[in-house]
Parts: C-alpha cells; structure tokens; sequence
C-alpha cells in the first residue's frame, strides 16, 4: 500500500454535470498529481501542486481543475463533464519538491468515472 | 518529443521465461525512468526506476537496461511467475518536475 487515498472508488454522472474527486496523500508530501487513464492506455497527466500551488499543466482545458491543502489532501474538480472524461483518475503524491533528486511518484487505486 | 514509445503491446510467456518490455524517447532533458506495474483495477506500483548515470539496475527479479545514446531502456523479469501478470508501463519525466509521460502499456502474460 502506498498511502495515497482516492474517494470516491466509483463514479457516474451525465453529460454536462460537475464532478469533484478528492485525494489524500502521504503525510509529508507536498507534491501532488493528477493523471486520466481512459480505458487500455497510458496515464496522461493532468497537472501538478506543490504546497497548494499549481506547479504544471498538461494539455487538459479549463475546465479540469484542481486544489491542494496544507493537510495533504487535494480535489481534481471537472465541470461541463463529456463522455470522453470517461476514465479513472489517479493522483499520486511525492515526497520531495521537483527538482529534487527523488522524484518517486506514489499512486492512489484511482476514481472510475463514468460519464453517460 | 515529449513521447515514450512502449513495445510490444502484449506479451506471453512461459513460467520462468525472461520478459522483455522496451521503450524509446526523443527528449534528451529526460533523467528519470519510472517501471510501473498495475493489475486490473488497481493504481500503478512503482516497480524501479533508474537515471542516465547508469546503464543497468537490478532490484529482485527485474532489471532496467539503459542505453543513453539510443534513447532506449528495458525491463527484464527473470524467473517470472504467473503472479507477474499485470500490466506494464515506463515513463520518463526531467528534474524540473514530476510530469511523467507515459508509455501505452504492455500487457504481460506469464502462462503456468
């Protein structure tokens, strides 16, 4: 076990609604991820908090949103949700700041969204 | 530039046998070369992970080759068991942060 918790496991909404999937990492690391790994693919990375910070962006729009909190949990927020945000969303926490020399990325067992 | 090409897509192999999983990058700025392992509906597990300076590492049953100037690292898995069915992704990030991009994924077999 890694530590990192996801909530919650499994998730359905429709088209157009909102969604907030939540995130609690290891204590003491103040760096957090998010990935989407839709359905036989690779993770694709979402962005990127370091001590409540948006650290990196990947190539996600606007509305894929995100916060972090001094107690290490953090929110991956999505509005006007789309069928191909179908897929499970993973965080993953790390215990140093980047550019540090460990760059050991610990995942969560991820949220299935399933968007109808 | 920013790809990890994987390869091949699935694999199956003999109990005992030594897989064999390779990836091949484009960006020079990449120092750091995560092995992930995840099972069906599971998160990935940080199997090992090696930088540039060094051309082999070995942890257990699996080894990282590397070869800097290919712009080519592989995972071996000597002895492998049926427990060692899973999927298998390597990715590569830089220093400067976390971002790690991923390879597609080879989906390991290890038939008894």
């Amino acid at each position: 076990e890694t530590g990192v918790t996801q909530s919650p496991t499994h998730l359905i909404k429709t088209r157009g609604q909102q969604v907030t999937l939540r995130c609690s990492s290891q204590s003491g690391h103040n760096t957090v991820s998010w990935y989407q790994q839709a359905l036989g693919q690779g993770p694709q990375f979402i962005f990127q908090y370091y001590r409540e910070e948006e650290n990196g962006r990947g190539n996600f729009p606007p509305r894929f949103s995100g916060l972090q909190f001094p107690n290490y949990s953090s929110e991956l927020n999505v509005n006007a949700l789309e069928l191909d945000d179908s897929a499970l969303y993973l965080c993953a926490s790390s215990p140093s700041l980047p550019g540090g020399l460990n760059n050991e990325q610990f995942f969560g067992p991820g949220t299935r969204l399933t968007v109808l | 530039q920013q790809q990890v090409k994987q390869s091949p897509q699935s694999l199956i192999v003999q109990k005992g046998g030594i897989p064999i999983i390779n990836c091949a990058y484009e960006n020079t700025a990449f120092d750091y070369f995560p092995w992930y392992q995840q099972f069906p509906g599971k998160g990935p597990a940080l199997l090992i992970a090696i930088r540039p300076d060094v051309s082999e590492k070995k942890e257990g049953r699996f080894t990282i080759s590397f070869n800097k100037s290919a712009k080519q690292f592989s995972l071996h898995i000597m002895d492998s068991q049926p427990g060692d069915s899973a999927t298998y992704f390597c990715a590569a990030s830089t220093g400067s942060n976390y971002q790690l991009i991923w390879g597609a994924g080879t989906k390991l077999i290890i038939k008894p």
